[in-house]
């Protein structure tokens, strides 16, 4: 699996757009990319999901260029409950089709909004 | 409709004891995956059921097992405990997938802390 580098931490305030860059130089052509978000004492939850170009669903946008080595999420008009670790994974598409697979998480990157 | 659920929700255990903690997946979910996050750290794979089957292992050693029941419900045991142990347990589930939806997807519970003394 292609590792993942994001930064980790970034800070912002309420109302902003947030984007946080994920980077997967190696990324290879069965992989897709998702992000998961965790708020403390809590497991991580499921934010979104792609494999190239723009996903927009109604919590965040990914914004995956061309030649798929990083992808963006987009945080829109943040509030101080965005406040969480943010994981960028990327997973084997061949592999897990039909069934599911260990999750790799790195460290993530620490989102802290104020107000 | 219940997500998935944990228990129990803290444990205290000393250096050298055994453990059990027990995971009901999300209602239609078939398998059953068990993470390791230490403070600060992104959860870390342990293993994974499939029809009561281990069927794919993290990096962890022969002292984690588990077992999952025909209820699709599972148990994480961690023997002789170490220091080290101390950390969020997290058991997620996930569907067998058929058709449309994501790949991979998988539900988080809330976790059981353990801490070894």
């Amino acid at each position: 699996l292609a590792k993942t580098t994001q930064p980790i931490s970034m800070d912002s305030y309420e109302g902003q757009e947030v984007n946080i860059t994920c980077s997967h130089n190696n990324i290879a052509t069965n992989d897709y990319i998702t992000w998961y978000q965790q708020f403390p004492s809590q497991g991580p939850r499921f934010i979104i999901q792609g494999y190239k170009t723009k996903v927009t669903n109604e919590v965040a946008s990914l914004f995956i260029p061309a030649d798929r080595k990083s992808s963006t999420l987009s945080l829109p008009r943040v509030s101080l409950s965005d406040t969480a670790v943010y994981y960028c994974l990327v997973g084997d598409l061949l592999h897990s089709g039909g069934g599911a697979d260990g999750l790799t998480f790195g460290k993530g990157t620490h989102l802290i909004i104020q107000p | 409709d219940a997500g998935v659920t944990q228990s129990p929700t803290h444990l205290i255990k000393t250096r050298g004891q055994q453990v059990t903690l027990r995971c009901s997946p999300k209602s239609g979910h078939d398998t059953v995956s068990w993470y390791q996050q230490a403070l600060g750290q992104g959860p870390q794979f342990i293993f994974q059921y499939y029809e009561e089957e281990e069927r794919q292992r993290g990096n962890f050693p022969d002292r984690f097992s588990g077992h999952q029941f025909p209820n699709y419900s599972s148990e994480l045991n961690v023997n002789a405990l170490l220091l080290g142990d101390s950390a969020l347990y997290l058991c997620a589930s996930s569907a067998t997938r058929t058709s449309g939806g994501y790949y991979n997807e998988q539900f988080f519970g809330p976790g059981t802390r353990l801490t070894v003394l």
